[in-house]
């Protein structure tokens, strides 16, 4: 069964800070896909990031990177420097190897960043 | 180019009532997925549309829901009749192709509210 955890609810850090969103999923596949979305107030799901399973190399974009390790089955989210318009519930999903239909999402973590 | 939409984007209802739930696909994509969170707990997957057949509706979650997708273009998702646990956000998506590598594009979602 796939299953992804994200066992911050509520994160609040004061602009400038960094801050990293935890993801731990579970699965039985050896070919999978993991992606992190962003809500943000305006309510649609914003794709961040896609990665596959054969791919460890951490990902750096701007003030975003990605930090994914197959030994400990973690996809970590770092945002360094946080702004106030980086406040959003943030969603790490898991995806099998064949359709994106069974598509599974974390509970989120909403991240208010204060000024 | 647009992306996806949703209409409303709010509805309030009272038990019992009926209520239809509209999405516009991004244009050209063949595939579109309702999914629905409910209570902040994780978004989970209804079903899946290809063009207009449906491809998995293994998510639905009783008999009460009912989504169509008449011609391939826009879907609609009707509850009837709606019962208090069938409030939550209810996302639209759609891709481009099945895969899972395929990036999911969500639109801003619907909040049901089951008086």
């Amino acid at each position: 069964a796939q299953k992804v955890t994200q066992a911050q609810t509520e994160i609040s850090v004061v602009e400038k800070e960094d801050v990293t969103l935890d993801c731990v999923y579970e699965t039985r596949d050896t070919t999978y896909y993991l992606f992190w979305y962003k809500q943000p107030p305006s309510g649609e799901l914003v794709f961040l990031i896609r990665r596959n399973s054969f791919d460890e190399q951490n990902e750096i974009s701007g003030r975003y990177s990605w930090n994914f390790q197959k030994s400990t089955s973690s996809f970590n989210f770092t945002i360094t420097a946080s702004q106030v318009v980086d406040s959003a519930v943030y969603f790490c999903a898991l995806s099998g190897p064949y359709n994106n239909n069974d598509m599974r999402f974390g509970a989120g973590t909403r991240l208010t960043v204060k000024p | 180019e647009a992306g996806v939409t949703q209409f409303p984007s709010h509805s309030v209802i009272e038990k019992g009532q009926t209520v239809t739930l509209r999405c516009d696909p991004i244009s050209g994509h063949d595939n579109l997925y309702w999914y629905r969170r409910v209570m902040g707990k994780e978004i989970k997957f209804l079903l899946h549309f290809v063009k207009e057949s449906k491809q998995d509706e293994s998510g639905m979650p009783n008999n009460r829901f009912l989504a169509e997708r008449t011609g391939g273009t826009y879907s609609t998702l009707k509850v009837q009749p709606a019962e208090l646990e069938d409030s939550g956000v209810y996302f639209c998506a759609s891709s481009a192709d099945w895969r899972s590598y395929n990036e999911q594009f969500f639109g801003p979602g619907t909040r049901l509210t089951v008086l």
